[in-house]
């Protein structure tokens, strides 16, 4: 069974700050992997998908890295705003057409 | 593209009372997901259709819940009776394979 672990659960950071958010999965037979940003009490939005053949994906001051092998992802984001403040979750999709979520990890970007 | 579409927004309602939630998918997309969130367990799959056919239900927590799809362009999930434990977020998805794209969820409250 598919597990997804994202470290650290929360994260604190001075505006300006480049930061790196993980994502550990322990199946690497994985057909996608996809980042998502959630605001409190809102839906989740998709920020990046990486499809398993591919090592990233950008978009602006995101940048996600894939690493199937060794069951890893990162998504890093430069020059923090308080804006980005939000929860970040990781999901890989299998074979099954099914995603599995991380717990997520809560930014908080302080001005 | 409206995105995923969901109804209510907001449901409150006593213990024991039947309780609907409505998506509506992306137009085009075959797969569609239900999903709850909590605190204490994060984002938990319910059920899983594709091309209107339940694939997946392991996730129903119990015979309370039922979900359906009579058609492409819409899916319901009811709960009867609810109970308190009940309460949380329901997240309606909806994806062709690939990127998956969530609706703004029912924050259901039971008392």
């Amino acid at each position: 069974k598919q597990e997804v672990t994202q470290i650290p659960a929360a994260l604190s950071v001075p505006e300006g700050e480049n930061l790196v958010l993980n994502c550990s999965f322990t199946d690497s037979a994985i057909y996608n992997l996809q980042w998502f940003r959630q605001d409190p009490g809102k839906g989740l939005t998709s920020l990046l998908l990486i499809q398993s053949s591919q090592r990233e994906q950008t978009s602006g001051r995101l940048n996600a890295s894939l690493d199937k092998s060794s069951g890893r992802s990162t998504l890093y984001i430069a020059a923090s705003q308080p804006g980005d403040s939000a929860t970040y979750l990781c999901a890989v999709r299998n074979a099954g057409n099914m995603l599995t979520f991380g717990g997520g990890t809560r930014l908080m970007v302080k001005p | 593209d409206a995105g995923v579409i969901q109804s209510p927004r907001h449901e409150v309602t006593e213990m024991g009372q039947e309780v609907t939630l409505r998506c509506k998918p992306i137009s085009g997309h075959n797969s569609l997901f239900w999903y709850r969130q909590t605190m204490m367990r994060g984002l938990e799959l319910l059920i899983y259709f594709n091309n209107n056919v339940p694939i997946d239900d392991s996730g129903m927590p119990e015979d309370r819940f039922s979900a359906k799809m009579p058609n492409a362009s819409f899916s319901t999930l009811k709960i009867q009776p609810s109970e308190p434990r009940d309460s949380a977020v329901y997240f309606c998805a909806s994806d062709r394979g690939n990127e998956q794209y969530f609706g703004p969820g029912t924050r259901l409250t039971v008392t």
